[in-house]
């Protein structure tokens, strides 16, 4: 079965600082690896995905991340967090013929200091 | 387009009442998703279709709950009868085809407070 942890439950940065979203994922294939952002209030929103090809991808509001098949890992990064970037955070896999099934982890809230 | 639209937005109803969500997923998108998310057991995959059909129901928490997508534009998730526990948000979510590259488009998702 397919599982998703994102150890960090609540993580706190100040405006400007680097951020990192840490994701390790349990797939037995090729994993389609997701990051969804959720707004106070609001439904989830897709940050970015990885399906194939170039490991490094490129999302929306500046946010990257990097598929590591090796360390199972999907982590998200930010060089400079804004304090709109304040929300929380989700990971995600899918893959197969699951007719677009994900598996989420937990989620983690990310809260940015003036 | 409009994006998935749910209703109502907020609910508050006492034990034992029947409660109905709604969604209507974008046009044209064939898979529709139900999940709950509750602060203890964070975003759960209830039910999902594809082309109308419940493809894999097994995260509906019990026979109180049932889901029905008569066509392709409406789907509903009934409680009856409802209890406090199932208090949460409930959100519904439409892909274009079902395929596991597909982003998943969500939508505002309804509160249910249960008295």
């Amino acid at each position: 079965a397919q599982s998703v942890t994102q150890p960090d439950i609540h993580i706190t940065v100040s405006e400007g600082a680097s951020l990192e979203l840490r994701c390790n994922y349990s797939y037995g294939a090729t994993p389609y690896l997701f990051w969804y952002v959720q707004s106070p209030g609001q439904g989830l929103q897709l940050l970015l995905k990885y399906f194939s090809g170039d490991t490094l991808v490129q999302g929306i509001k500046g946010f990257e991340a990097e598929f590591k098949r090796s360390q199972s890992s999907f982590n998200l990064r930010k060089p400079s967090v804004h304090w709109s970037d304040a929300a929380e955070y989700f990971c995600a896999v899918g893959g197969g013929t699951s007719y677009g099934k994900l598996t989420f982890g937990q989620g983690t809230i990310l809260t940015v200091h003036p | 387009d409009a994006g998935v639209i749910q209703s109502p937005r907020h609910e508050v109803t006492e034990m034992g009442q029947e409660v109905t969500l709604r969604c209507k997923p974008i046009s044209g998108h064939n898979s529709l998703f139900w999940y709950r998310q509750t602060m203890m057991r964070g975003l759960e995959l209830l039910i999902y279709f594809n082309n109308n059909v419940p493809i894999d129901d097994s995260g509906m928490p019990e026979d109180r709950f049932s889901a029905k997508m008569p066509n392709a534009s409406f789907s509903t998730l009934k409680i009856q009868p409802s209890e406090p526990r199932d208090s949460a948000v409930y959100f519904c979510a439409s892909t274009p085809y079902g395929r596991s590259q597909e982003t998943q488009y969500f939508g505002p998702g309804t509160r249910l407070l249960v008295l």
